[in-house]
């Protein structure tokens, strides 16, 4: 069983709607939790960061943990075809024997159309 | 500052010839990474640092190497390409658990 799990998509939305992407996990010692973006043919870029359970909110982005159920999401709101792109979900633990680790999603590819 | 920089961005290699990934980075962050990244996939990890040193093998080391001498460089060694490192290659640096940033990535073939 992977570490991370993602669904690959790939998901297209008209422009305006609301996106729901998200993640599953096994390992309950994972703390830290990030969204990054990733355009075509480009490193990725963060867009989120939380720490533990909870939510956070940054413009038309919203990130939840919900450690309990070792899932998190990331919501777009008012999708802009310019959020076209690859979101990965990515988690690292706080200490451990794999301390420093940071573990990926597979990455869902989104479009959103004019 | 130019942030985590690798070089070269294109590469093709034949079968079983060899070369190194350069990877540097001028923010002093401790820890860095080495990820390939196949179409459509997502990211999975080769190797990563947590200081000069000091290296550990992430999902999927078989057919690389690393060293870390310095905090800035973090350079990967692939021996005898196979084709089935045909892939793009990430590089990225972290302050502890903060954000890593990345570089722009090298795409590698291998014939």
């Amino acid at each position: 069983q992977k570490e991370v799990e993602q669904d690959p998509g790939p998901l297209s939305v008209p422009e305006g709607a609301i996106v729901s992407l998200n993640c599953t996990y096994s390992n309950s010692a994972f703390q830290y939790f990030m969204w990054y973006r990733q355009y075509s043919r480009k490193g990725p870029e963060l867009l989120m960061y939380t720490y533990s359970s909870g939510n956070k909110e940054d413009g038309r982005f919203t990130a939840q943990v919900d450690k309990s159920s070792k899932y998190i999401s990331l919501f777009i709101r008012d999708s802009q075809p310019s959020d076209s792109a690859t979101y990965l979900c990515a988690m690292r633990t706080a200490g451990g024997t794999s301390y420093g680790k940071l573990t990926f999603g597979q990455g869902t590819i989104l479009t959103v159309h004019p | 500052n130019a942030g985590v920089t690798q070089t070269p961005k294109f590469r093709i290699l034949k079968i079983g010839q060899s070369m190194t990934l350069q990877c540097t980075q001028d923010m002093n962050h401790n820890y860095m990474y080495w990820y390939r990244q196949d179409p459509g996939m997502g990211l999975k990890l080769i190797y990563y640092s947590v200081g000069a040193g000091i290296t550990d093998k992430g999902e999927v080391p078989n057919g690389y190497n690393v060293s870390r001498s310095t905090t800035e460089d973090f350079p990967l060694r692939l021996e005898l390409a196979a084709p089935s490192q045909t892939s793009v290659y990430f590089c990225a640096s972290s302050l502890y658990t903060t954000e890593a940033f990345f570089g722009q990535g090298t795409r590698l073939t291998v014939v």
